[in-house]
């Protein structure tokens, strides 16, 4: 079975422009979740989709950052304008829905981004 | 409001000899406690986690952590170290039960001495 697999692995862009990251979470994983480790200090969590539907987004720093999970499987981040502080790690995470036991998150291998 | 305290950003240990990695929390709820591994170019695996049961919880590797209520600690220890071992730890804490909301430490990194 295939793990959670974020592209691209690495992206190196100018401040002003836009990225998107992508996620795919498990198959059949209701839940996705995006965390940022900025260098250096602690992984913090950004957003939380049930299925669809965005069920926590108070971890987004600012209005640049757009997230979305159209049909409830696949999962971008975009951020546009990039700035240099949001270089990074990004992780996306994903777990089965509540009340199918196990809701263990399962973490993909990150983006680094970089903002020049 | 939850937070996670983790001790040293860099353990250095001989192989052979005991791993401790430190970590206390605050959490105004009975938490869950996780600790996660990053190998080097690897995404975060769970290496073991604290859901209200037994207070001693065993991990994957040899691993093991203790929840000790009155202490606010869930410490890692593994009995001998492994050249393997060497990777980045993290420390985990979410007070809404599962998975949702975790906060991280800053995390440390263990350098396993031959």
């Amino acid at each position: 079975e295939a793990g959670v697999t974020q592209f691209p692995s690495h992206s190196v862009i100018e401040k002003g422009q836009t990225v998107t990251l992508r996620c795919d979470p498990i198959s059949g994983h209701d839940n996705l979740y995006w965390y940022r480790r900025v260098m250096g200090k602690e992984i913090k969590f950004l957003l939380h989709f049930v299925k669809e539907s965005k069920q926590d987004e108070s971890g987004m720093p600012n209005n640049r950052f757009l997230a979305e999970r159209t049909g409830g499987t696949y999962s971008t981040l975009k951020v546009q304008p990039a700035e240099l502080e949001d270089s990074g790690v990004y992780f996306c995470a994903s777990s089965q829905g509540a009340g199918r036991g196990n809701t263990e998150a399962f973490f993909g291998q990150g983006t680094r981004l970089t903002v020049v | 409001a939850q937070s996670v305290t983790q001790l040293g950003s860099h353990v250095s240990v001989s192989e052979g000899a005991l791993v401790l990695l430190r970590c206390n929390y605050s959490s105004s709820v009975p938490p869950y406690l996780f600790w996660y591994v990053q190998y080097p170019n690897q995404g975060l695996q769970l290496l073991l986690k604290y859901t209200s049961a037994a207070t001693l919880v065993k991990g994957i590797n040899g691993f093991e952590a203790e929840f000790k209520k009155s202490e606010t600690s869930f410490h890692l220890t593994k009995p001998s170290a492994h050249m393997s071992d060497a990777a980045e730890y993290f420390c985990a804490v979410s007070e809404k039960g599962g998975y949702q909301k975790v906060t991280f430490g800053t995390g440390t990194k263990l350098q396993v001495i031959p």
